[in-house]
């Protein structure tokens, strides 16, 4: 079945650090993939999508490109701020399901001090 | 736009007593979607709803789970009766529709178990 794994955390970084957290996926079609974060007391917002294979999603100075030679899809930002502590979850969605479904990894914390 | 609403946003409840969680979606979206984020995890899909219509509910545990969605507009999940296990947040999300729109998420309802 179709599953998302993310690198452990937590994610301690320094500001303008570099960030990279991992994610790989298993589908059994061709997905959908996603960046969710989800910031203290809130619901998750998405973050950033790539719907076909070489695409790169990019908001907010964070960036990931779909590679679907080694099913990765890896999230960066160049230099991360005290704002960009949450925890960010790694998604899929099968493009050809009409449900929508979307699949999680288990989320990374990520923490970032002045 | 207003968000998703959910209520309330904590409960604590004993062992084999029941709870409701309601949701309201963005107005206009025909979609709803029930998740289960149990701590560490990933939020894991409960069951969808297209207008009033279950779509998805392959993994509603529904011995003890129900769901229902009035006029294909406010939702809500109940438990009866709860178990230790069912410790989680719970997060309702709307679309405007499956497989091609995002998905926004509500702030979550986080229920413990005692």
């Amino acid at each position: 079945g179709d599953s998302v794994t993310q690198m452990e955390g937590p994610v301690t970084l320094s500001e303008e650090a570099f960030l990279t957290i991992n994610c790989t996926y298993t589908a059994t079609g061709y997905p959908s993939l996603f960046w969710y974060v989800q910031y203290p007391g809130e619901g998750l917002q998405l973050l950033l999508k790539a719907t076909k294979a070489d695409d790169k999603g990019s908001n907010k100075g964070f960036e990931a490109t779909y590679r679907k030679e080694t099913t990765s899809f890896h999230l960066e930002k160049g230099s991360v701020q005290v704002s960009d502590s949450a925890v960010y979850f790694c998604a899929l969605s099968d493009r050809g399901s009409t449900l929508g479904r979307l699949y999680f990894g288990r989320g990374t914390q990520l923490t970032v001090w002045p | 736009e207003a968000g998703v609403a959910q209520s309330p946003r904590y409960k604590i409840i004993e062992k084999r007593q029941s709870v409701a969680f309601w949701c309201n979606p963005i107005s206009g979206h025909a979609t709803l979607y029930w998740y289960q984020q149990i701590l560490g995890q990933g939020p894991k899909l409960l069951i969808q709803f297209q207008n009033n219509g279950v779509v998805d509910d392959s993994q509603l545990p529904k011995d003890r789970f129900s769901a229902e969605r009035l006029k294909g507009v406010d939702s809500t999940l109940k438990i009866q009766p709860a178990k230790l296990e069912d410790s989680a947040v719970y997060l309702c999300a709307s679309s405007l529709d499956p497989g091609l729109y995002e998905q926004y998420f509500g702030p979550g309802t986080r229920l413990t178990v005692t």
